[in-house]
């Protein structure tokens, strides 16, 4: 159980498109959904907390405009990246966290995340 | 906010022998304190946690020690194996309540055959 997919598992686009990515929670429901971003051999930096039917809270420095991040059901999240350039290549990792339930439910269950290259 | 410290990068050991990695943590409100084995192209995967109110965790061959006072907390890996091999993250936060953990920097684990 508490499987997270993520879709695309890769992308390639040309600088100045847009690219969405897709964090599905495939059997738990998830109020929120936590979006990373890791670059090689480094550690997770939160981009993000997507939460079900509000507005996403961005990490200082995430540029909101650029990472649109929409939550509109208990097994969806996407995180579309504007306008894309060079410097946004990089491993995008979401994470889900079972919805209500007790304490130990504190596990956050990662996707396998998506590797981005913008040419 | 919450700042996670994590040492040492990188540790390479010999089949069989012990692995500590160290973490230490600011903020004295985080009571949930997870670590994640990601194996190279791979999602994180919890491998063990503790929460604030227990001293001490274990799993089989992985122990968590947590010293609050001193706001340092470990992980213990016994008799180690090759596919022990990954880079472990320790994390920090709030039990409860849903909100994001800190990430420290990772160790790389090298278990040598």
């Amino acid at each position: 159980g508490a499987v997270v997919s993520q879709h695309p598992s890769w992308v390639i686009c040309k600088s100045g498109t847009s690219v969405k990515i897709e964090c599905r929670s495939l059997d738990f429901q998830a109020t929120t959904m936590f979006w990373y971003r890791q670059f090689p051999k480094q550690s997770l930096m939160l981009m993000a907390t997507s939460n079900e039917g509000s507005k996403a809270t961005y990490e200082q420095g995430v540029e909101k405009d650029k990472f649109l991040i929409n939550h509109a059901s208990l097994t969806l999240s996407t995180l579309t990246v504007t306008s894309a350039h060079p410097e946004d290549s990089s491993f995008y990792i979401c994470s889900a966290i079972l919805a209500g339930g007790p304490a130990s439910t504190d596990t956050q269950y990662f996707g396998p995340g998506t590797r981005l290259t913008v040419l | 906010g919450e700042n996670v410290e994590q040492h040492p990068s990188t540790l390479s050991v010999q089949e069989g022998d012990s692995a500590v990695i160290k973490c230490t943590y600011s903020d004295s409100a985080s009571n949930y304190f997870p670590w994640y084995k990601q194996e190279l192209g791979k999602r994180p995967q919890l491998i063990i946690d503790i929460r604030s109110n227990v001293g001490e965790k274990k799993d089989q061959r992985i122990a968590v020690t947590l010293n609050k006072t001193a706001k340092h907390f470990s992980l213990h890996i016994t008799e180690t194996q090759p596919e022990d091999s990954a880079v472990y993250f320790c994390a920090a936060g709030l039990s409860g309540s849903a909100r994001q953990l800190t990430f420290g920097s990772g160790t790389q684990l090298t278990v040598l055959p």
